[in-house]
């Protein structure tokens, strides 16, 4: 079985702060990672994955994300937060390879950014 | 290139109504699948299919079907509304990984 827990189901950064998204993972075998992020009234857009290559995995809008499996951590971070960045953000898992990807989601993390 | 789209973005139903959810995808993608996102809860996977004549249940199937004749179109039916299925569902596609969603389609049953 997979799971994904994100800590903190509301975030509220000022412009220009650190963001700090926390995820971590539970699954018996290796997973694939995921965060994707969801702007009001549309889908969910990726954001950045982690497929078992490089561990710091960097992806669109400045954001990175660290695979820790001692910690079994998935967290998102960027530097610098920016207006723009307001959203919910997801996280998802997947051990699933050569089929269809059912990922699962965590209950999801929404950011306000704040002047 | 238009993606994943889905019909309708809105909808009203009465309870014990039938509806059909309506997804298209022209990236060619092999893979389709249906979530429903409640608040606080993230998205379920309803039903998802691994190619045309081919689906199977995800972890929230019951009161929905589906089907899957042709690569581009995966259609999600309800046959009776109830008010638990209330909720924003979206259809995605994908080729091995990454899955690419739909803007969703915000379901009433009242």
């Amino acid at each position: 079985a997979q799971s994904v827990t994100q800590l903190g189901s509301h975030v509220s950064v000022s412009e220009g702060a650190l963001v700090l998204l926390r995820c971590n993972y539970s699954s018996s075998v290796p997973p694939y990672l995921f965060w994707y992020v969801q702007y009001p009234n549309q889908g969910l857009q990726l954001l950045l994955k982690y497929t078992s290559a490089a561990t710091l995995v960097k992806g669109i809008n400045g954001f990175e994300a660290e695979f820790k499996k001692s910690e079994t951590s998935f967290h998102l971070t960027k530097p610098s937060a920016h207006m723009s960045d307001a959203a919910e953000y997801f996280c998802a898992v997947t051990t699933n390879t050569g089929t269809a990807s059912k990922l699962t989601f965590g209950t999801g993390t929404r950011l306000q950014v704040t002047l | 290139n238009a993606g994943v789209t889905q019909t309708p973005k809105f909808r009203i139903l009465k309870i014990g109504q039938s509806m059909t959810l309506q997804c298209t995808q022209d990236m060619n993608h092999n893979y389709m699948y249906w979530y429903r996102q409640d608040p606080g809860m993230g998205l379920k996977l309803i039903y998802y299919s691994v190619g045309a004549g081919i689906t199977d249940k995800g972890e929230v199937p019951n009161g929905y079907n589906v089907s899957r004749s042709t690569t581009e179109d995966f259609p999600l039916r309800l046959e009776l509304a109830a008010p638990s299925q209330t909720s924003v569902y979206f259809c995605a596609s994908s080729t091995e990984f990454t899955l690419h969603f739909g803007n969703g389609t915000r379901l009433t049953v009242t």
